[in-house]
């Protein structure tokens, strides 16, 4: 069955790199498309980028000077690294499906990210 | 951006009842609107894609509409485990979300 789990540090010092990881089961990577979204605690949601099946990438322009995505294929995993973290990035972090027409269908967990010194 | 603006924030509603959430764009969206439930600690889950398409294995008591900038998700008869917060979504140029309207039990 369709699976996606996030994982990486807890806690990230301000204006330090995040990295996340996304391994997926269930799907091929060169099929279907995962985005990044995030969710401050309490709060919306924000569609942060995507990667698509081809390999090519699209970045919220509020975001896109910091923010990378990537994947391994091989070893079915999508990265996210966004650099120059401050307090306001905490949040919960979700990679998701994400489908042509740009909705979500299959979400991980989350993992959630505190940024504080 | 196209902003999304959710209405109400926070709706109390009975057992039964019908219910109606709204999501209203800043710009004509052409139907790309997404409709999601999100429980207290777990992940959202998708409800409705591009505006009125049911997702596999949620129930039809669920149901959107609308068109241009306005749009409606619909329960038709709300039971207890339909307490969530509800979030829109829209997809005309990069994707954006509403702030939510959370549903509770009166």
């Amino acid at each position: 069955q369709v699976q996606l789990k996030e994982s990486g540090p807890g806690l990230v010092q301000p204006s330090q790199t995040l990295s996340l990881t996304c391994t997926v089961s269930g799907f091929s990577l060169t099929s279907n498309s995962v985005s990044w979204v995030r969710q401050p605690p309490g709060k919306g949601l924000e569609w942060m980028g995507a990667i698509w099946s081809g390999g090519s990438t699209d970045y919220n322009s509020a975001l896109k000077s910091r923010l990378s995505i990537s994947r391994d294929t091989s070893k079915s995993q999508v990265f996210l690294k966004m650099n120059s973290l401050q307090t306001e990035d905490t949040a919960i972090y979700f990679c998701t499906i994400t489908t042509v027409l740009y909705y979500f269908d299959y979400w991980g967990q989350g993992v959630m990210v505190t940024v504080s010194s | 951006d196209i902003q999304m603006t959710q209405s109400p924030s926070l709706l109390s509603a009975s057992v039964g009842d019908r219910v109606t959430l709204s999501c209203k764009a800043s710009q004509n969206i052409y139907k790309y609107l997404n409709w999601y439930q999100q429980k207290l600690g777990e992940a959202p889950k998708l409800l409705i894609y591009y505006t009125n398409s049911l997702q596999t294995g949620i129930p039809s008591r669920f149901s959107g509409s609308g068109s241009g900038t306005d749009y409606t998700l619909t329960i038709s008869s709300l039971q207890p485990e339909d307490v969530a917060t509800y979030f829109c979504q829209q997809y005309n140029s990069w994707p954006t979300f509403g702030a939510g309207t959370k549903l509770e039990l009166k």
